[in-house]
């Protein structure tokens, strides 16, 4: 199984409010990334943090990994409409996915 | 730069028809390679992955099957479809050049009636 899983399963937002998402896993891993999933599309690589990172920014997105908790936090600020997808973790270099956490931003 | 290319996009079958989905990649060599299915709504599962050309890792035991005739193709194939089979899709491939990133194709949308 996946060793990376995001909660919560959905988050609905308004437009220019923050959107809040988590990675929790069980192992003690090298990188973590985030992809996100537009609908009836491929994946889209986000972002890959360090294990020896605590903080990486992307334009608007904001990853922050708790190596002590096994966790990551994917922060979108200001989100739009367009930000709204499916979005997903990954640890080191495994090949699976968890359910991911869907994300839809009204306008 | 890196491409994959996946095809048909979209397919609608009979049950008990066979299946063939295509992926290739260009502009790397020895990539490791992917097929994942997607339930609507749902997340990736993982079919088949490779490392090389006729190595092919199983993840899930079904009707489907996937080989690697050349380095930078992969092929996802069924003698015969069931209903189960609908879904999302996917390939995807990475190497050591591309760290542990996972590049995915645009996927192809399968339907069993």
């Amino acid at each position: 199984s996946q060793q990376g899983e995001e909660d919560p399963q959905a988050l609905s937002i308004q437009e220019g409010e923050n959107a809040t998402m988590n990675c929790s896993y069980k192992t003690s891993i090298n990188n973590l990334q985030w992809y996100r999933q537009n609908s009836g599309r491929g994946l889209v690589h986000l972002i890959l943090i360090r294990s020896n990172e605590r903080e990486k920014h992307s334009g608007r997105l904001r990853v922050t990994l708790d190596t002590s908790k096994k966790s990551s936090s994917l922060l979108i600020t200001a989100s739009r409409a367009a930000d709204t997808a499916s979005y997903f973790c990954a640890t080191d270099d495994d090949m699976r996915f968890g359910a991911g956490t869907r994300l839809t931003v009204k306008p | 730069s890196q491409t994959i290319h996946q095809w048909p996009a979209t397919l609608v079958q009979p049950v008990g028809s066979p299946l063939s989905l295509e992926c290739t990649v260009e502009g790397t060599s020895n990539p490791n390679l992917y097929w994942y299915r997607q339930a609507a709504g749902r997340g990736l599962q993982l079919l088949f992955y490779s490392v090389g050309i006729g190595q092919i890792s199983s993840e899930v035991p079904q009707n489907l099957s996937a080989s690697r005739p050349q380095d930078r193709q992969f092929i996802l194939s069924s003698k015969k479809l069931l209903l189960s089979d609908s879904g999302f899709y996917l390939c995807a491939w990475s190497n050591g050049n591309s760290g542990n990133t996972i590049y995915f194709g645009e996927g192809s949308w399968l339907t069993v009636v």
